[in-house]
């Protein structure tokens, strides 16, 4: 069975440090991959997404970027954290129906 | 400007009872749905989807109803259970498969025993 996780769980990081947030999927090959965050009041907003190693879409123009090294590989990244980046952050796959499977969550908290 | 709607952020309900939650879109585009569970500190877990070919769709306690005339669907939960108790997102997609689903706010229910 496919399985997904990242790590991790909780970070307290201060402005202006960077960030690295990983994800990995088992159990399936060719993902469709994605991170998506969870602010207060804003349900879930889509950041990146990715069909393939190395293939990226960005949907929210900002300070973090995603790579993609390995097939079933996510990674989130800032250089330098704002403020504004804490939240929950979000991976996932999906299914060919459309169906997203969502990881544990990471709770990044910027102060 | 929002596409998915969830109008009420929250939302209580006697435990054994019926729990009722709305969703709206603008998007006339938008063409299957999906809704989503999510327990706090923890990912969003799926719960039920419709295509627009269908009007509803039933798995266990749980029936999703879909207008598309009037742009609106509604998850029913019956009966309500407290481990029901939990945030409801509301999802959407141009098509079956498409790479980006637009998320409502959420509900967030809380069954009361």
């Amino acid at each position: 069975s496919q399985t997904i996780h990242q790590w991790p769980a909780t970070l307290v990081q201060p402005v202006g440090s960077p960030l690295s947030l990983e994800c990995t999927v088992e159990g399936t090959s060719n993902p469709n991959l994605y991170w998506y965050r969870q602010a207060a009041g804003r349900g879930l907003q889509l950041l990146f997404y990715s069909v393939g190693i190395g293939q990226i879409s960005s949907e929210v123009p900002q300070n973090l970027s995603a790579s993609r090294p390995q097939d079933r590989q996510f990674i989130l990244s800032s250089k330098k954290l704002l403020l504004s980046d804490s939240g929950f952050y979000l991976c996932a796959w999906d299914r060919e129906t459309g169906e997203l499977f969502f990881g544990e969550g990471s709770r990044l908290t910027v102060l | 400007d929002q596409q998915v709607k969830q109008n009420s952020p929250s939302l209580s309900v006697q435990e054994g009872r019926i729990s009722i939650l709305n969703c709206d879109y603008t998007n006339s585009m938008f063409d299957y749905f999906l809704w989503y569970k999510k327990y706090p500190a923890e990912g969003p877990t799926f719960l039920i989807s419709i295509s627009s070919i269908k009007d509803k769709n039933e798995d266990g306690r749980f029936t999703v109803f879909l207008n598309k005339s009037a742009k609106h669907l509604s998850l029913h939960i019956v009966p309500s259970q407290p481990g029901d108790s939990a945030v409801y997102f509301c999802a959407a997609a141009e098509g079956a498969g498409s790479y980006q689903l637009t998320f409502g706010k959420g509900t967030k229910l809380s069954v009361i025993p």
